[in-house]
């Protein structure tokens, strides 16, 4: 997989945007971004992917820089329950397929 | 509709007792199937993944293996656990032809004593 790098930790207040970063710089071409987040004790859950273009659904959005070096996760109304470790991930070979290799992510809390 | 189980959801075992762990997967065929764990503070290592009966690919040396016997089922087993065995073991699959990402199990909680 392609090395992603997060920050250990963020804040938020509840209410706000929280915008978590990720630097893929050895990204290939055809390899896909892709979200995940746990909660405390519970197994990951799939929150968004993209390729080049920016995503949207109704957890989340990401926006892909041009050069698809690094990327942002945007919550734009967190809430407490969006308190979770978020994952980064560019699986292997461009397959969605692919092996998933989990680093340990950021920490977000969400703060009232 | 397609959904991923897995039991038991907490286990406690002593050193040197065998371990079976199975996960089990419906409304779908032929999906791929993944072991993952999770050991306290630390992030998720793939241990094995298939992508058929009976094919079985391992990604790390353990004391633990995997077997699938069914299309639909994903075990894995120790027959003697050790200490370092502990952890959070998830089953994951691919559903949707990956459109949603991986699906995982609601994972089990192994406490080797």
């Amino acid at each position: 997989d392609a090395k992603t790098t997060q920050p250990p930790s963020m804040d938020c207040a509840e209410g706000r945007a929280a915008n978590l970063p990720c630097n893929h710089s050895t990204i290939s071409g055809n390899e896909y971004v892709y979200w995940y987040r746990q909660i405390h004790s519970q197994g990951p859950q799939y929150i968004i992917h993209g390729l080049k273009n920016n995503e949207t659904n109704e957890m989340a959005s990401l926006i892909i820089t041009e050069d698809r070096k690094s990327s942002t996760l945007i919550l734009p109304h967190a809430t407490l329950r969006d308190t979770a470790v978020y994952y980064c991930i560019v699986p292997a070979g461009g397959t969605s397929y692919g092996k998933l290799t989990f680093g340990q992510g950021t920490i977000l809390t969400v703060h009232p | 509709s397609q959904t991923i189980h897995q039991w038991p959801a907490t286990l406690v075992q002593p050193v040197g007792s065998p371990l079976s762990l199975e996960c089990t997967v419906e409304g779908t065929s032929n999906p791929n199937l993944y072991w993952y764990r999770q050991a306290a503070g630390r992030g998720l290592q793939l241990l094995f993944y298939s992508i058929g009966i009976d094919q079985i690919s391992s990604e790390v040396p353990q004391n633990l293996s995997a077997s699938r016997p069914q299309d639909r089922q994903f075990i894995l087993s120790s027959k003697k656990l050790l200490l370092s065995d502990s952890g959070f073991y998830l089953c994951a699959w691919l559903p949707d032809r990956g459109r949603k990402g991986y699906t995982f199990g609601s994972g089990t909680r192994l406490t080797v004593v």
